[in-house]
């Protein structure tokens, strides 16, 4: 059982067009993480979010922290090819100390 | 910015043998360390906690016997896959905090294959 739900886990898309990335939990989260990792490699941090309703812009990438801390969301505007990779949330739940990651969701950008 | 070492990126080893991986932090001292493991394609699976200087916890339906976590410095953990099979092979990662856990930062992963 995965502590973390993300949707959908596969995406193919046009460069070009937008999309949204679902994190979705029962648990609450003092924060949380998004990472993208490229195959072969480690993830690389993208945003932490702590503040329940907070929204955090990284050019084309929002990402929003739910209001109960229990969800997050990561929309990209214009998606290039660049964007293609495994997008993952993370993050440790209030009642422990271990860190874990959502069910990943596989990003395609078709030029 | 913190700095996680894993080594070693590539591993073969026969069937029935041990390898060990090693995870440091470079830059700070962590107080947890976190072990995972990746199938092609999928997202990364916790299978251990440790905390410095104490017992590692593990998730369930990771065998402790099995994977063998040591976490005897507050800048080093080792992973141990004890007599490896062929369904051993996947892709290791461990990543490194320190206090309370808010964000981790990672190694570069193990690529384990097991012939």
């Amino acid at each position: 059982t995965q502590l973390l739900e993300q949707s959908p886990q596969f995406l193919s898309i046009q460069e070009g067009e937008n999309l949204t990335v679902y994190c979705n939990s029962s648990s609450v989260f003092s924060s949380l993480q998004w990472y993208r990792q490229e195959p072969g490699e480690g993830p690389v941090l993208l945003v932490t979010v702590v503040t329940g309703g907070e929204v955090k812009k990284l050019k084309r990438l929002t990402f929003q922290f739910g209001d109960a801390r229990k969800d997050s969301s990561l929309h990209i505007t214009a998606a290039q090819p660049g964007d293609t990779g495994l997008y993952l949330c993370a993050g440790s739940p209030n009642t422990g100390n271990q860190f874990y990651f959502g069910t990943g969701t596989s990003l395609t950008v078709i030029p | 910015g913190a700095v996680v070492s894993q080594h070693p990126s590539r591993v073969i080893c026969k069937s029935g043998t041990s390898v060990k991986i090693e995870c440091r932090s470079l830059d700070f001292q962590a107080t947890t360390m976190f072990w995972y493991r990746q199938f092609p394609k999928q997202s990364l699976m916790l299978m251990a906690t440790s905390n410095e200087g104490s017992k590692a916890t593990y998730e369930q339906g990771v065998e402790k016997d099995k994977f063998l976590i040591n976490h005897a410095s507050l800048t080093l953990s080792t992973l141990t896959v004890t007599s490896a099979h062929p369904e051993d092979s996947s892709f290791y990662i461990c990543s490194a905090s320190w206090g309370q856990v808010t964000e981790a930062f990672f190694g570069q992963g193990t690529r384990l294959t097991v012939v």
